[in-house]
């Protein structure tokens, strides 16, 4: 069975602390990327990275940096946490030109106090 | 205007029910659609694919596309409880540009 393994549930954290998100993914994808999701506004893409050490911005790249050092795992990171950096976050991979058939992990709820 | 648009619900329909979800776009260059089911507390799965118009079927599912009202379409026949969940639409220009996702309708079929 493919999986994308977020490494956290949940998380709650302070504002202004540095805060890590991991993602592996076991099916030698590509490409991997990172999404948000809030009510009302879907899903948006923050970064994403189509082979190691290469990352590209998406949508909303402000306050976060990713990480790719392997192929299967894709982390994110939060420089200095805020409180509207509340949210669910979610990794996504897919195979280089299968961008449309993405996999996803169960998601991360991060709440920044 | 935002790129894909659709009606967040909530969706309350009885068990066995036709449901139609729906989701416009502005976009005319986008040829792939997907839709995606989100349980709660779960991340999304893709569900149906579809390339350019027309439609797809798969079980109790069907997946129409109209490119020329930039509409589409997700019916589930039969509707059970099983299949309460948030439904994403997703669309994308080529199968390796970024995918644009709308908001999600939230549905509940009641026993």
């Amino acid at each position: 069975d493919v999986k994308v393994t977020q490494s956290s549930r949940y998380l709650v954290k302070r504002t202004g602390e540095k805060v890590f998100l991991e993602c592996v993914q076991d099916m030698d994808h590509e490409n991997m990327f990172w999404y948000r999701q809030d009510p009302g506004l879907g899903l948006r893409l923050i970064y994403f990275s189509y082979d190691v050490k290469m990352k590209e911005k998406g949508d909303i790249p402000e306050g976060y940096s990713v990480s790719r050092e392997k192929k299967e795992r894709f982390s994110l990171i939060l420089e200095s946490a805020s409180t509207n950096q509340t949210s669910m976050y979610l990794c996504a991979s897919s195979s280089l030109h299968r961008a449309t058939e993405a996999f996803f992990g169960q998601g991360t709820r991060l709440t920044v106090v | 205007q935002k790129e894909v648009e659709q009606d967040p619900g909530p969706l309350s329909v009885p068990e066995g029910a036709i449901v139609s979800l729906n989701c416009t776009y502005s976009n005319s260059a986008f040829q792939y659609f997907m839709w995606y089911r989100q349980y709660s507390r779960k991340g999304p799965e893709l569900l149906m694919y579809t390339y350019s118009s027309g439609n797809k079927e798969d079980g109790r599912f069907t997946a129409q596309v109209d490119k020329s009202s930039k509409y589409i379409s997700l019916f589930i026949r039969d509707s059970q409880p099983s299949d309460s969940a948030t439904y994403l639409c997703a669309m994308s220009g080529t199968s390796y540009d970024k995918v644009i996702f709308g908001p999600g309708t939230s549905l509940s079929v009641i026993p």
